[in-house]
């Protein structure tokens, strides 16, 4: 069975930094593109960041130089390190393996871990 | 960026219904579309990719077309667990994926 889990959330004030955790079982995180989306509170959905199987990232400009995507194949995880945070940043983040290279629809999403940027 | 417009904001309807959802891309994205539902406090769930491929276990009564900049969802026959806002995202290329800003259907 296909699972994904999100660790890491929580209050965190302007300026500082979290790494949120996605634990992946059903499939390997390193042979899979696996994202990180967002979604402000009642707003709609953001796509955060990308890394592909051969392990090149991608960023939305809003995180570009703040937020770094890695993985531990290792452990089968996928994380998010985010710094710099702002009140903007503020939002329920999800992680979720595209279908394929070429088809980077989301196909298996995590239940979501909330970030609270405030002083 | 490509921005994806999606019409309209809010939608009323009745079970039995036949619904559109449209979404325009600002630019021409090919097929490459896809449509996600999401409930209050759930994680979206992908229902159309390749913007007509219809998504394993999802119900027949979804379905999705369109190219270029114009498409469009249908649900043929309003079930009520369909209530719920749906999302339009384009994945054009890998560093620029962007969503519509949703469509809540509500039931009238």
């Amino acid at each position: 069975e296909v699972q994904l889990v999100e660790s890491g959330g929580g209050l965190v004030q302007p300026g500082g930094s979290l790494r949120l955790s996605c634990a992946v079982s059903g499939f390997t995180v390193s042979g899979n593109y696996m994202n990180w989306v967002r979604q402000a509170p009642g707003k709609g959905l953001e796509w955060v960041s990308l890394i592909n199987s051969g392990g090149s990232t991608y960023y939305a400009d809003s995180v570009k130089g703040r937020f770094t995507i890695s993985r531990d194949n290792s452990k089968n995880t996928l994380y998010l390190q985010m710094t710099t945070l702002r009140a903007e940043d503020t939002a329920v983040y999800y992680c979720a393996r595209a279908k394929g290279a070429q088809w980077l629809s989301f196909d298996y999403w995590g239940q979501g871990t909330l970030v609270t940027v405030s002083s | 960026d490509i921005q994806m417009t999606q019409s309209p904001s809010t939608l009323s309807a009745s079970v039995g219904d036949r619904v559109t959802i449209t979404c325009r891309a600002s630019q021409s994205i090919s097929s490459w579309l896809a449509w996600y539902q999401q409930k209050p406090g759930k994680a979206p769930k992908l229902l159309i990719y390749d913007a007509s491929s219809l998504e394993s276990g999802v119900p027949s009564r979804f379905s999705g077309s369109g190219s270029g900049t114009e498409f469009t969802l249908t649900i043929s026959s309003l079930q009520p667990d369909d209530f719920a806002t749906y999302y339009c995202q384009q994945y054009n290329s890998y560093s620029s994926i962007t969503f519509g800003q949703g469509t809540r259907l509500e039931i009238k």
